[in-house]
């Protein structure tokens, strides 16, 4: 299947400093790519919607200026968490859709001290 | 709201049998489904997808789809303790992002 690569794998920063995550669809163009964010023991909720060349698209209750998503190109998206707290530690993964199928990054483990 | 509602579990069976795993769905107009296998710490991967009424077999995985009772499932037969995780149901289509449910733990006991 295709490859869709999210780096880095882990991080941890101190509060109130910024990260960025990045995502590459590896083999592949795509024009979409999707965040989401997973909790332990919970699902993964879809945060946003990047689009190349345009805005993302925000899901309701996800701050658009504390998670900067830019997609400028047809194959990296990054997420820049903002500002970080202790809350926005969690499991951050990306996807990209080919065809019917959607690819997963291997997913961003943030820790916020 | 679109919902995706799955049993948490755990899910424990026997080594060799048939894991049956359930999920239903509030969106009428989801067209596509799909299943995922999470091990913990890792990403999603997925095991199968389908759009049509009915069963779709793939190795020793099995997905039923009924959209007028909107409920999808998962079979997997001759269980290995490898098939041990958590199994993500997903609705979703086109431009769109997935919908998943909270995943169902399964535990294949030796």
């Amino acid at each position: 299947g295709a490859v869709v690569s999210q780096h880095p794998s882990w991080v941890i920063c101190k509060s109130g400093t910024s990260v960025k995550i990045e995502c590459r669809s590896l083999d592949f163009q795509a024009t979409t790519m999707f965040w989401y964010r997973q909790f332990p023991k919970q699902s993964l909720m879809l945060m946003a919607t990047s689009n190349e060349g345009s805005k993302a698209t925000y899901e309701q209750g996800v701050e658009k200026d504390k998670f900067l998503i830019n997609h400028a190109s047809l194959t990296l998206s990054t997420l820049t968490v903002t500002s970080a707290h202790p809350e926005d530690s969690s499991f951050y993964i990306c996807s990209a859709r080919l065809n019917t199928e959607a690819f997963f990054g291997q997913g961003t483990r943030l820790t916020v001290v | 709201q679109k919902e995706v509602e799955q049993n948490s579990g755990p899910l424990s069976v026997p080594e060799g049998a048939i894991a049956s795993l359930n999920c239903t769905y509030s969106d009428r107009g989801s067209q596509s489904f799909f299943w995922y296998r999470q091990y913990s710490g890792k990403s999603p991967e997925l095991i199968m997808f389908i759009y049509s009424n009915g069963d779709k077999e793939d190795g020793r995985f099995t997905a039923q789809l009924n959209k007028a009772s909107q409920y999808v499932s998962l079979l997997i037969r001759d269980s290995q303790p490898s098939d041990s995780a958590t199994y993500l149901c997903a609705s979703g289509g086109g431009a769109d992002g997935l919908t998943f449910g909270k995943g169902t733990h399964l535990i294949i006991q030796p």
